[in-house]
């Protein structure tokens, strides 16, 4: 089994200051962990996963994440909010060697001028 | 453009009457996904093609859904008697053989069953 857990159904934070998108997993096994955005009235755009190497993963748009197996966690960050990052986000896992990604329930992300 | 594209975008359906959802994935694309996500809510996983390989159906709610798939090339997801818990919208995914870990989405086909 597999599950992701997306803790904080809003994030508020002012533009220009760092912001964090929290993630925890459950699968048995390696995991594999990704995030994707979602625009309003757009589809899932991927940003950026973690497959093995380094835990500090970078992505698209300057967001990056940290693998933490200890923690089970896989956070989003940046370190500069833009008000075009307003969105939906949503975290991924898939248990390597198995073919289903399960996604979490999805944060929202309020970036305030 | 060369995504994946998804037909209709917008479905609106007397309860009871049976839709057909139409995803394209992008050419090439080997794996290709449905998920349903429901107003103000995440992904649910509904099914998984890989190839020419036997479909994971295990997120499929109800004998009322099913979907297939030819080859690597079109997929229809069907709802037969649909009910207004069906209502959200249904998104397809893809992804290709040399990359399954990046999954390219579709602009998804919003159902409404009244």
């Amino acid at each position: 089994a597999q599950s992701v857990a997306q803790p904080e159904d809003q994030v508020n934070v002012a533009e220009g200051n760092p912001l964090t998108v929290k993630c925890t997993y459950s699968v048995s096994g390696n995991p594999y962990l990704f995030w994707y955005v979602q625009y309003p009235n757009r589809g899932l755009q991927f940003l950026l996963k973690y497959i093995t190497g380094d835990n500090l993963v970078k992505g698209s748009y300057g967001f990056e994440a940290e693998f933490n197996k200890s923690q089970t966690s896989f956070h989003l960050k940046k370190p500069s909010a833009l008000v075009s990052d307003s969105a939906l986000y949503f975290c991924a896992v898939r248990r390597e060697g198995y073919q289903k990604v399960t996604f979490g329930t999805g944060t929202k992300l309020q970036v305030i001028p | 453009g060369a995504g994946v594209s998804q037909s209709p975008s917008n479905k609106v359906t007397e309860k009871g009457k049976d839709v057909e959802l139409r995803c394209d994935p992008i050419s090439g694309h080997t794996a290709l996904y449905w998920y349903r996500q429901r107003l103000g809510q995440g992904l649910e996983f509904l099914i998984y093609f890989q190839g020419n390989s036997a479909p994971d159906k295990s997120g499929l709610p109800s004998d009322r859904f099913s979907a297939e798939r030819t080859g690597e090339s079109v997929s229809t997801l069907t709802i037969q008697r649909t009910q207004q818990e069906d209502s959200a919208v249904y998104l397809c995914a893809s992804s290709p053989r040399g990359d399954r870990n990046t999954i390219y989405f579709g602009e998804g086909s919003w159902l409404t069953v009244v």
